[in-house]
């Protein structure tokens, strides 16, 4: 089983529809968790980090369930600009282990 | 937040060769890795580069391979050594943020392509 597992995609939703991502981790010794974003030909950044209490930052909404291994991100009121990969990350006893990401497309 | 330069950032290389790829952060940090993302694929981990020792290697890959040196807290290397088509890929650095948030910083990464 992976480490971190997440929704394999691609999302393909038109804009200012809402959409979940899922994501799973295997080692219960996980200790922070992390979106990050990345575009096309470009590396990845932050984009939330993910918090017991769960967390909003304008539009997009994280959630973890420490008890079921889960992670969630949602994005409402989607944007064009929005349109990239989004990878779930779970820090592991001091390493970063990347999801295999989950690509979004928005559309006109 | 890190900034981070990488060089070269794209190149194209001979089966047999290496190439040494350069990461320069802009403030001294604690922890530097390397990745790998090969196309249409997330990141993976190969190493974390240790200031002043040998780097710690994940499953998969050697020094041998891919040897790293960490001289001080803001520069390392990866070479890929003895390339060959399946070493196409792109190579991140990154850094882990001075402010304890967790957050990794990255390069622009260098993208990698052996004949």
């Amino acid at each position: 089983r992976k480490e971190v597992e997440q929704d394999p995609g691609p999302f393909n939703v038109p804009e200012g529809a809402t959409v979940a991502f899922n994501c799973t981790y295997s080692n219960s010794a996980s200790q922070s968790f992390f979106w990050y974003r990345q575009d096309c030909r470009k590396e990845p950044k932050l984009l939330m980090s993910v918090y017991s209490s769960g967390n909003e930052d304008g539009r997009f909404t994280a959630q973890l369930n420490r008890a079921s291994q889960y992670i969630s991100l949602l994005i409402r009121d989607s944007k064009l600009s929005d349109s990239a990969t989004y990878l779930c990350v779970v820090n592991i006893l001091g390493d970063m282990r990347f999801g295999a990401g989950t690509r979004l497309t928005v559309k006109p | 937040s890190a900034v981070i330069s990488q060089k070269p950032s794209r190149d194209i290389c001979q089966r047999g060769t290496s190439l040494t790829i350069q990461c320069q952060v802009d403030s001294q940090v604690t922890m530097m890795f390397w990745y790998r993302q090969q196309p249409g694929q997330s990141l993976t981990l190969i190493a974390t580069a240790n200031q002043g020792s040998e780097a710690t290697y994940e499953s998969g890959f050697v020094i041998d391979k891919f040897p790293i040196s960490r001289p001080n807290l803001t520069f390392s290397t990866l070479t890929v050594s003895n390339m060959s088509p399946e070493d196409s890929s792109i190579y991140l650095c990154s850094a882990l943020g001075t402010l304890n948030t967790g957050e990794l910083f990255f390069g622009e990464g260098s993208r990698l392509t052996v004949l």
